[in-house]
C-alpha cells in the first residue's frame, strides 16, 4: 500500500537559514509527488510537483525538491527562509490511474525565529 | 490554477443536525474530491465526487453519513449528517483536471471549519 512519511513533526529555523523538510514514500511504481503548504486557517497551496524527468524540481516561493528513487525520498528545500514561510508543509504521493487519489503525510510544522 | 470557493467558511452546529458544504470552481474540472482534516491531523480523502453518478467513497466513509452531490463540472456539495463532536474537522474540497493543466495535481479550496457541540 502507498504511504508517505514525514519524520519531522515540528522544525524551527532562524530567518535567513536554509531549510530541508524530509519526505519518504512507499509506492510500487514511479510515484507522482507533491508538496503543499498550509498557512494557519487557510487551505492547501501547491508548492511543486514531480511526475517524471528532471529529478530536481523548482516550485513557487523559492522552494525546490529533489526526487531520489534510491532513497524513496522527495525532500523539500529552500536556501534562505523568510518569516512568511512559517506554516505546515505536507508531502503527498499520487496514485496514477483513474482515481487520482492523493495520500498525504502527517505534515511538518515550520516555525521561523527572527 | 482555478479559483475555488467553499461555503460556509466555518460553522458551529449542534449534535444530531446536518450541514451541507458547497464547493464552487470558476472553471470546469474533470475531478472533484472531498477531504477531512481532523484537529492537528493530516488530510484524509472522504470520497471522489463523480459528475452525474454516485460518489466513490474511501474505506471508513459511507454515503449515509457523507452524502455528496455533483450536478455539473463546477459544483459539488458534501453533507455531514447526524453530526457528533467527532465530526469536528476542517472539510476541504479539491479539484483536478483543469483545462490546460495536468490531471494529477490537485488544487484545494480554503476549507470549511466545522465545530460540533
Amino acid at each position: 500500500a502507498q504511504s508517505v512519511t514525514q519524520p519531522d513533526i515540528h522544525i524551527t529555523v532562524s530567518e535567513g537559514a536554509s531549510l530541508e523538510l524530509r519526505c519518504n514514500y512507499s509506492y510500487g511504481a514511479t510515484p507522482y509527488l507533491f508538496w503543499y503548504v498550509q498557512s494557519p486557517g487557510q487551505g492547501l497551496q501547491l508548492l511543486l510537483k514531480y511526475f517524471s524527468g528532471d529529478t530536481l524540481v523548482q516550485g513557487i516561493k523559492g522552494f525546490e525538491a529533489e526526487f531520489k528513487r534510491s532513497q524513496s525520498s522527495f525532500n523539500l528545500r529552500k536556501p534562505s527562509v523568510h518569516w512568511s514561510d512559517a506554516a505546515e508543509y505536507f508531502c503527498a504521493v499520487g496514485a496514477a490511474g483513474a482515481t487520482n487519489k492523493l495520500i498525504f503525510g502527517t505534515g511538518t510544522l515550520l516555525a521561523v525565529q527572527p | 490554477s482555478a479559483v475555488i470557493s467553499q461555503k460556509p467558511s466555518r460553522d458551529i452546529c449542534q449534535r444530531g443536525t446536518s450541514l451541507t458544504i458547497q464547493c464552487q470552481v470558476d472553471s470546469q474540472v474533470t475531478m472533484m474530491f472531498w477531504y477531512r482534516q481532523q484537529p492537528g491531523q493530516s488530510l484524509t480523502l472522504i470520497a471522489t465526487a463523480n459528475q452525474g453518478s454516485e460518489a466513490t467513497y474511501e474505506s471508513g466513509f459511507v454515503i449515509d453519513k457523507f452524502p455528496i452531490s455533483r450536478p455539473n463540472l463546477t459544483f459539488s456539495t458534501l453533507t455531514v449528517s447526524n453530526m457528533s463532536p467527532e465530526d469536528s474537522s476542517i472539510y476541504l474540497c479539491s479539484v483536478a483536471g483543469l483545462a490546460g493543466g495536468g490531471s494529477y495535481e490537485q488544487y484545494f479550496g480554503p476549507g470549511t471549519r466545522l465545530t460540533v457541540t
